[in-house]
């Protein structure tokens, strides 16, 4: 069975300061590595995902496969990066989606 | 991106009584949608997986008789929660896969219910 593991439930920067947020996974095959983030009041809403190699909102994900890892990562925080963030994971051809249970960051002015 | 609603957003039910919560796809056709539920602080934990026509598939653990799941259309799936309970308090949040091409079947999710059962 597959798992997602996000070590933080709270992380505090200052904005400004480089900010990661760690995600492990576990699951045999070639998973696909999501990242959603939920902002206050908001519904969740896809941020990135590792096949896409992209940079959304200065942030960026890459998968390791060799440490099961895919931690998000942002340069220089803002402070509307403020919210809550959960890593998730798909495995193979079934669609469904295991979530981490989520860090929220709080980027303090 | 693609919109899915969900109705209500909040409800308030006695112990005892089924609530019904809608999740509709408002752009685009869902031949799959899930539903999660998401205690306080906590993360997104699967229901079941609804696919248009066909019975839902639940995870271990969720009482399909409890927790009834319709998926009669292409955009609108029901969750039913019959003889609700306070512990089936939380917050039902559902998504749609979009059938399209080239998007591997990116989800999109609804805003939420959250269900107080007094």
């Amino acid at each position: 069975a597959q798992r997602v593991t996000q070590p933080e439930k709270l992380l505090s920067v200052f904005k400004g300061a480089p900010v990661e947020l760690k995600c492990n996974y576990s699951y045999s095959g070639s998973p696909e590595l999501f990242w959603y983030v939920q902002y206050s009041r908001q519904r969740l809403q896809l941020l990135l995902r590792h096949i896409s190699r992209e940079s959304i909102k200065g942030f960026t994900a890459d998968l390791n496969k060799g440490e099961t890892s895919f931690h998000l990562k942002k340069p220089f925080a803002q402070e509307e990066d403020s919210a809550m963030y959960y890593c998730a994971l798909r495995a193979g051809s079934n669609y469904k989606l295991t979530f981490g249970k989520g860090t929220l960051l709080t980027v303090n002015p | 991106g693609a919109v899915v609603s969900q109705h209500p957003s909040w409800v308030i039910c006695k112990s005892g009584t089924s609530v019904k919560i809608e999740c509709r796809s408002l752009d685009f056709q869902a031949t799959t949608m899930f539903w999660y539920r998401q205690f306080p602080k906590q993360s997104l934990m699967l229901m079941a997986t609804s696919n248009e026509g066909s019975k839902a598939t639940y995870e271990q653990g969720v009482e399909k008789d409890k927790f009834l799941i319709n998926h009669a259309s292409l955009t609108l799936s029901t969750l039913t929660v019959t003889s609700a309970h306070p512990e089936d308090s939380s917050f039902y949040i559902c998504s749609s896969s979009n059938v399209g091409q080239g998007n591997s079947y990116e989800q999109y999710f609804g805003p939420g219910t959250r269900l107080t059962v007094t």
